[in-house]
């Protein structure tokens, strides 16, 4: 069984940028969350969707925006992108629409110059 | 304050030694306490997880709630080198929406 495909690995973008992140969960699972981890913040949630309708939101700002399709895949996506972007984005997927993220992906590791 | 602290590694123990790893909460309605375990370069991975208070055990893993003194520990016996890795605990009210501790860094020494 495939687990949480996130694309790409690894991204360099300058500021000002957008950038568009992408995550396949495991086949069945509807729920999908997002994080971003820094050294100095540690693991933020950032939204949670299921069944293509967000759940959960972060405290982050309006720049950070996401969405789910049909199939349960998810995007993310950061307008006007700061150096502070900078960071490792995670997804997890869940089967139940209750209990925690049992699933992450391997991450996107986003650099911001 | 975070509403989730963890204690500050890293941490350095002996192979087979019991390894406690402890963090505490402020949000009284949390209700999912989990721990995971994230090796460099990977995502984390759940290691177990509790409904409400209560021990859960699995293997060598022993997970502990106490929520009159919102404490959350995560006991390690037998450690293995294998066991290396950074250990996040995390609380959440609902599906969907952890909040996560800074990680303790647990190095095992063969």
């Amino acid at each position: 069984k495939a687990g949480v495909t996130q694309t790409p690995r690894y991204l360099i973008k300058t500021r000002g940028q957008q950038v568009t992140l992408s995550c396949s969960p495991i086949s069945g699972h509807r729920s999908v969350s997002w994080y971003q981890q820094t050294p100095g913040q540690g693991l933020q949630f950032l939204f949670e969707y299921f069944s293509e309708t967000q759940r959960n939101k972060g405290n982050f700002p309006g720049r950070f925006s996401g969405r789910q399709f049909s199939n349960s895949r998810s995007e993310m996506n950061v307008s006007t992108l700061e150096l502070g972007d900078s960071a490792l984005y995670l997804c997890a997927s869940s089967l139940a629409p209750e209990g925690p993220e049992a699933f992450f992906g391997q991450g996107t590791r986003l650099t911001v110059v | 304050q975070k509403e989730v602290e963890q204690d500050p590694g890293p941490l350095s123990v002996p192979e087979g030694a019991i390894v406690s790893l402890n963090c505490t909460y402020s949000n009284s309605a949390f209700q999912y306490f989990m721990w995971y375990r994230q090796y460099s370069r990977k995502g984390p991975e759940l290691l177990m997880y509790t409904y409400s208070s209560g021990n859960k055990e699995d293997g060598r893993f022993t997970a502990q709630v106490d929520k009159s003194s919102k404490y959350i520990s995560l006991f390690i016996r037998d450690s293995q080198p294998s066991d290396s890795a950074t250990y996040l605990c995390a609380s959440a009210l609902n599906a969907g929406k952890s909040t996560f501790g800074d990680g303790t860094t647990l190095t095992v020494k063969p």
